[in-house]
């Protein structure tokens, strides 16, 4: 049982570039969702999804991309990397109810220059 | 919607003393409660959480306490350790099952 898998743990970007943050998870969780975490700061919410074909915008959605095709599967997309989106990506995912535990994968380092 | 706050932002204890991260939530239909501790370079990690129906959990040296009507719910951790430096996150599940996040407690022992 792998839990939530992210690839790549690291990844620098030049500006403009864009890229894939890779998500899957084996636990059959109905939601999954994508947070950033600058240094000294807490977990802000970019998009969440509550099942396969739906998915639905966070606290901080502009320049990110997601889809939801499989149950198992939650990509993050930069359309075009900008130095503000230097940040720690952490994917997440539950099962969908009142009392669920989130589960977190090892988290992506991105650096933009 | 939902908003979560948490205090301090900074915690020193020294070691084998208790330390106490306190939240406060203002959607009165949120109903489950979590705490995470991440420690360096780490991912998130549930260390335990409490539902609305329940005033106080325990395990071991970690336990939460819930009080509903001012909407606020506490970490207590006793005889602190070294392996207890991190930072801790307080959460809250708003009627969305959302997660709604505390900015985070950085927890220091002094040796």
């Amino acid at each position: 049982n792998a839990g939530v898998t992210q690839t790549p743990k690291f990844q620098v970007l030049k500006t403009g570039q864009s890229m894939t943050l890779q998500c899957a998870q084996d636990m059959n969780h109905e939601y999954m969702s994508w947070y950033r975490q600058d240094p000294g700061m807490g977990l802000r919410l970019i998009h969440y999804s509550v099942g396969a074909g739906i998915t639905d915008q966070g606290e901080v959605p502009n320049g990110y991309n997601v889809s939801r095709s499989t149950t198992e599967d939650f990509p993050l997309r930069l359309l075009s990397a900008a130095p503000s989106q230097t940040s720690v990506y952490f994917c997440a995912s539950s099962y969908r109810g009142d009392y669920t535990e989130a589960f977190f994968g090892q988290g992506t380092r991105l650096t933009v220059v | 919607g939902e908003n979560v706050e948490q205090h301090p932002s900074t915690l020193s204890v020294q070691e084998g003393d208790s330390a106490v991260i306190k939240c406060t939530y203002s959607d009165s239909a949120s109903n489950y409660f979590p705490w995470y501790k991440q420690e360096l370079g780490k991912r998130p990690q549930l260390i335990i959480d409490i539902r609305s129906n329940v005033g106080e959990k325990k395990d071991q040296r970690i336990a939460v306490t819930l009080n509903k009507t001012a909407k606020h719910f506490s970490l207590h951790i006793t005889e602190t350790q070294p392996e207890d430096s991190a930072v801790y996150f307080c959460a809250a599940k708003d009627s969305n099952y959302q997660l709604i996040w505390g900015a985070g407690t950085k927890l220091i022992i002094k040796p």
